[in-house]
C-alpha cells in the first residue's frame, strides 16, 4: 500500500520566491495535516482538513502561508514570498477518521531551504 | 508555551540494558498519548499509545507507562537493540479527535554498542 507521499522531497529556493509543497494521502483518509519540523520547536501542526474542508488554521505562522486541498486526494502547502526563517522539514500526514485511537501516518517529509 | 515537554534531547544507552524516555505534559485536557519514531530523512512513525483510561500499555519490547496526576509518561525499550537509535516524539491530543497531535520536541535514542 501506498504511503502519503510528498514532492518535492528536497527544495532549494531564493528569499522572496513562491514555494508549493504537494502532498497525496493514503487513499481513504479523510483527514490530512500540515506540520512543520524545526530545531527550535520541534513538530508543529500547521493545519489540518477533514473531508477537504481546512478545520484549524491556527498553526500556520503568518499569511504568507496558505494550504488547499481541491480533493480527496491532493492538497498543497504554498509559501509566497519565502524567507530564510521558512527553512524546515514540511511533513504532511493523514488518518482515517478523528477519533484519538486512530493513527496519524506520515510522509517522508519535504526539506524546505530558503537562501 | 509547550504543551508537550521532552526535556532530554539525547539519551545514550547500551545495547541490551534499558532505555527509558520521558515526557511530561501541562494540559490535563489531553486523554490520549502516543509515541512516535523518527529514521533519519523519513517521517515520523507510530509506534506505541495509550489512553488516559489506562496506566499502562506494552507492545512486545515497547512498553508505555502513564502517570496522569504527575502529568507524566515514559517509553521503556526492553532489550534495546541497534535498530532503536532514532529521535522519539511524545504526542497528546485531547477530545476524542486526532485533530492535530501535540507533540514535544523529541529525544534522540543513540543505542552503544
Amino acid at each position: 500500500d501506498a504511503g502519503v507521499i510528498q514532492s518535492p522531497r528536497h527544495e532549494v529556493t531564493e528569499m522572496g520566491q513562491e514555494v508549493t509543497l504537494r502532498c497525496k494521502p493514503i487513499s481513504g483518509h479523510d483527514y490530512l495535516f500540515w506540520y512543520r519540523q524545526t530545531m527550535m520547536r520541534g513538530l508543529e501542526l500547521l493545519i489540518y482538513f477533514n473531508n477537504n474542508v481546512p478545520i484549524d488554521d491556527s498553526g500556520m505562522p503568518e499569511d504568507r502561508f496558505s494550504a488547499k486541498m481541491p480533493n480527496a486526494s491532493f492538497s498543497t502547502l504554498k509559501i509566497q514570498p519565502s524567507e530564510p526563517r521558512d527553512s524546515a522539514v514540511y511533513f504532511c500526514a493523514s488518518s482515517l477518521g478523528g477519533g484519538s485511537g486512530n493513527t496519524i501516518y506520515f510522509g517522508e517529509g519535504s526539506w524546505l531551504t530558503v537562501v | 508555551d509547550q504543551q508537550v515537554k521532552q526535556n532530554s534531547p539525547s539519551l545514550s544507552v547500551q545495547e541490551g540494558r534499558i532505555s527509558i524516555l520521558n515526557c511530561d505534559y501541562t494540559n490535563s485536557m489531553f486523554d490520549y498519548f502516543l509515541w512516535y519514531k523518527k529514521y533519519p530523512a523519513e517521517g515520523p512513525t507510530f509506534l506505541i499509545s495509550i489512553s488516559s483510561i489506562k496506566d499502562k500499555n506494552e507492545d512486545g519490547r515497547f512498553t508505555v507507562f502513564l502517570n496522569k496526576s504527575a502529568k507524566h509518561l515514559s517509553l521503556h525499550i526492553v532489550p534495546s537493540q541497534p535498530g532503536d537509535s532514532a529521535v522519539y516524539f511524545c504526542a497528546a491530543s485531547f477530545g476524542g479527535g486526532a485533530d492535530g497531535l501535540t507533540f514535544g520536541k523529541g529525544t534522540h535514542l543513540i543505542i552503544q554498542p
